[in-house]
This record gives C-alpha cells, sequence and structure tokens, in this order.
C-alpha cells in the first residue's frame, strides 16, 4: 500500500540553524509530492511541492525540498530558522489515482529555541 | 476571496448525537475532501469527491456519510456520534492534480 513516512516526530533546533526534515514515500512510480505547514490551531498552508522537471524546488517563507528518486525521499529544508516556524509540518504524496487525493505522513512538530 | 470556509468551528456533542458540518468553497473547485486530524496519525481521508455529482469513501468513512450539495458544497454528517470521533476536522478542496489543496480552518468536536 502506498504510505508516507516522516521519521522524526518531533525536532528542536535553535534559532539560526538549518533545518532539514525528512519525508520518504513508497509507491511505484513517482507521485506528486508536497509540503504543508500547519500553525497551532490553524489549517494547512502550501509550502511547495513537485511534479517534475528540477529536483530542487523552491516554496514560500524560504523553503526548498530536494526530490531524490533512488531514495523514495522528499526533504525538506531552510538554511537558517526563524522563530515565527515553530509549526507541524506535513509531507503528503498524490498518487494520481484518478481522484487526485492526498496520503499525509504523521507529521513532525518544530520547536525553536531562541 | 474566502476560499474555503467551515462551520462550525467548534462543537461538543453527546454520545448518539448527530451533526453537519458544513464547507463551502468559492474557487470554483472541481474536487472536495473532508479529512479528520488526531495527534500522532496526521491527516486521514474520510471521503472525498472528485466532482459535483460523486462522492467515494476515504480511508476511515464509518460513521460518516456526505453529500455534495452542488459544486460549492460538501457536508459531512455524524448520524450517531461515538468519543472515537473526537477529532479536528478539515475540509479541503482542489482545482486538479497540479495544484495542493486549499484546506479551510478546521472544526474540532468533541463527543462526550
Amino acid at each position: 500500500a502506498q504510505s508516507v513516512t516522516q521519521p522524526d516526530i518531533h525536532i528542536t533546533v535553535s534559532e539560526g540553524a538549518s533545518l532539514e526534515l525528512r519525508c520518504n514515500y513508497s509507491y511505484g512510480a513517482t507521485p506528486y509530492l508536497f509540503w504543508y505547514v500547519q500553525s497551532p490551531g490553524q489549517g494547512l498552508q502550501l509550502l511547495l511541492k513537485y511534479f517534475s522537471g528540477d529536483t530542487l524546488v523552491q516554496g514560500i517563507k524560504g523553503f526548498e525540498a530536494e526530490f531524490k528518486r533512488s531514495q523514495s525521499s522528499f526533504n525538506l529544508r531552510k538554511p537558517s530558522v526563524h522563530w515565527s516556524d515553530a509549526a507541524e509540518y506535513f509531507c503528503a504524496v498524490d498518487i494520481s489515482g484518478g481522484y487526485n487525493k492526498l496520503i499525509f505522513g504523521a507529521g513532525t512538530r518544530l520547536a525553536v529555541h531562541p | 476571496n474566502a476560499g474555503v470556509t467551515q462551520t462550525p468551528k467548534f462543537q461538543v456533542l453527546k454520545t448518539g448525537q448527530s451533526m453537519t458540518l458544513q464547507c463551502a468553497q468559492d474557487m470554483n473547485h472541481n474536487s472536495m475532501y473532508w479529512y479528520r486530524q488526531d495527534p500522532g496519525m496526521g491527516l486521514r481521508l474520510i471521503y472525498y469527491s472528485a466532482s459535483e455529482g460523486t462522492t467515494d469513501k476515504g480511508e476511515v468513512p464509518n460513521g460518516y456519510n456526505v453529500s455534495r450539495l452542488n459544486k460549492r458544497e460538501f457536508s459531512l454528517r455524524l448520524e450517531s456520534a461515538a468519543p472515537s470521533q473526537t477529532s479536528v476536522y478539515f475540509c479541503a478542496s482542489r482545482p486538479s492534480s497540479n495544484y495542493g489543496y486549499t484546506f479551510g480552518s478546521g472544526t474540532r468536536l468533541t463527543v462526550v
């Protein structure tokens, strides 16, 4: 069955440090890939997406993600974290089964220390 | 432009009561979705509607029903609420597979 794995439930970084959030998917072909962010008490906001082409994609708020086919990964990165980045981050895949529904990972909660 | 609007934002139900969660989008999107979010489990798909007039079960449909009233509106009904349905419910819409979802702000439901 198709699945999305985010191995890290919680991550804590210091403000100004670099960040990498991991995401692995299980699917035969290359799916459409997404990262969403959820601030406390809010809905989910799209950070970036990958469909094809350049494997390094840029998103909003200074985030980027790299698709690595050989590793079935789509890791999210940010060079310098700000306190306002504290939130929960979700990786999602669209397996394009005809109905365009997304499968989400369990999420990674990011805490930022001053 | 409101995007995706969910009502109510909060609700407390007693076990066995029924209620309908409302969702409306003003972006002319074809597809709409209902997810529930529980701690440590991410978002799980309850039901979805690929287009007006169609609905299909997702990963966790038991205890729920849906209605795609028109292109704008997609409601989720709990016929007999159970404590296991305590969760945060999100509605989302999407124009096509080349775009991500637009989410509503959620409904926090507690069943006691």
